[in-house]
């Protein structure tokens, strides 16, 4: 099945610097990868996600590029702010026999003032 | 905006009890899954439904079972708890039958613990 590795597991920036979180993937076919992001004893809540046929996107601050040669998409955070300090998680959908979103294990996020 | 709501915020039982967590969500939304979230391993998918008294396996089914009675109700089962089952546990829900390829939305989830 989808093996979804994420580096780093944690990251700390100052505030108003950018902060980038990296996963690769191991199925070729995968064809959807959200980014999520889960504040402290909240809910996972879904920040961006790219589909295979696009190579990057952007949302504000945010951006996600996608690297299917490599097998790997990273999410960008520009001018970060004490609130984007969070658990990011990111995901990629199988569409092997697994046909489901593997999750990788999460980067701590925090901004320092 | 969708509402996914797990019955419990926190909850503590016994080894060996039967424990139900219970997961609605008010989007009419096909698609529901449950998930375990532990520290340093992400989010990892216990069992999902496509439609109503359907199930598949995920990458953890072992020590527990599902069931779908009706659309926007999910139910998680522990048969026999033990203690390697203490856990935050996150429902989540989406669109589009029969496809896991779209945003999915989740609860707050249930914090257990097993003594």
């Amino acid at each position: 099945g989808e093996n979804v590795e994420q580096h780093p597991s944690t990251l700390s920036v100052q505030e108003g610097d950018s902060a980038v979180i990296k996963c690769t993937y191991s199925d070729s076919a995968s064809n959807y990868f959200p980014w999520y992001k889960q504040e402290l004893g909240k809910r996972p809540q879904l920040i961006i996600d790219i589909r295979s046929n696009v190579g990057e996107k952007k949302d504000q601050r945010i951006a996600v590029t996608l690297n299917k040669t490599a097998k790997h998409f990273s999410l960008h955070i520009t001018e970060t702010q004490p609130e984007d300090s969070a658990v990011y998680f990111c995901a990629a959908f199988g569409s092997g026999s697994a046909r489901q979103l593997t999750f990788g294990s999460g980067t701590q996020l925090t901004v320092l003032p | 905006d969708v509402k996914v709501t797990q019955s419990s915020r926190y909850l503590v039982k016994r080894t060996g009890e039967k424990v139900f967590l219970e997961c609605v969500q008010d989007m009419d939304h096909e698609n529901m899954f449950w998930y375990r979230q532990d520290p340093g391993l992400g989010l990892r998918l216990i069992y999902f439904s496509y439609d109503v008294k359907m199930k598949e396996k995920g990458d953890i089914p072992e020590g527990y079972s599902v069931s779908r009675e009706k659309k926007e109700r999910f139910s998680l089962i522990l048969e026999s708890a033990s203690t390697n089952q203490t856990s935050m546990y996150l429902c989540a829900s989406s669109t589009y039958p029969g496809a896991s390829n779209q945003p999915q939305h989740f609860g707050d989830g249930t914090r257990l613990s097993i003594l």
